[in-house]
């Protein structure tokens, strides 16, 4: 079955960049589907950051926009992800994901998860 | 942004209870609402598509329903492993998508 695993450091510095890569197992990212990530700071709800399509087409949440860039390596079965200029407010539990479907309403549905990585930012 | 609004934030239940969350949009949103339950330390689990859609492997007493702006998830016998928090969240404006606050329900 389709298996994603989050991966990078768990701490990060003020002000520096953070870099996460998920690693999709058990079907391979250039046949299809958007893939996503979604984040949770400690003790609150849930936030999208963007998605990918294995074309390298990419949309991002307005709010993170100027900060994130999203990229695929179809060769390595991975996307990743990278937050510049990270504060304390990024600290949070990060989640790949998997969008249900290409079109209509199975589109921004998130049907497979990782287990998450938590990404600590402090000096 | 589309603004999802959970309700209640916290509720309290017995194994056997039918329950109800309400999860309403700050625009119409269509049917394109999901629910996902979260249990603590793990990652959210799909439980609802497209308003009404059960997702594969999801049990039964499990339900949603609604369209526009107002929407419900309604577990019809709570059982022990269903003590969790539900989220809501809206695929129909993007970007971005956009869930709500969440609603824990508890053990009473």
């Amino acid at each position: 079955q389709v298996q994603l695993q989050e991966s990078g450091p768990g701490l990060v510095k003020p002000s520096e960049t953070l870099s996460l890569t998920c690693t999709v197992s058990g079907y391979s990212i250039s046949s299809g589907y958007y893939w996503g990530w979604i984040r949770q700071p400690p003790g609150k709800g849930l936030e999208w950051i963007g998605s990918i399509y294995h074309s390298g087409s990419t949309y991002y949440n307005p709010s993170l926009k100027s900060r994130v860039t999203m990229s695929v390596d179809t060769s390595k079965n991975q996307f990743s992800l990278k937050l510049t200029s990270v504060t304390a407010a990024d600290t949070a539990v990060y989640y790949c994901a998997r969008e249900k479907g290409l079109i209509g309403d199975l589109r921004g549905v998130f049907d497979i998860w990782g287990q998450g990585t938590v990404v600590t930012v402090s000096s | 942004d589309i603004q999802m609004t959970q309700s209640p934030s916290s509720l309290s239940a017995s194994v056997g209870d039918r329950v109800t969350i309400t999860c309403r949009a700050s625009q119409s949103i269509s049917y394109y609402l999901n629910w996902y339950q979260q249990k603590p330390r793990k990652a959210p689990k799909l439980l609802i598509y497209a308003a009404s859609s059960l997702q594969s492997g999801v049990p039964s007493r499990f339900s949603g329903s609604g369209s526009g702006t107002d929407f419900t998830l309604t577990i019809s016998s709570l059982q022990p492993e269903d003590f969790a928090t539900y989220y809501c969240q809206q695929s129909y404006s993007t970007p971005p998508y956009t869930f709500g606050q969440g609603t824990k329900l508890e053990i009473k």
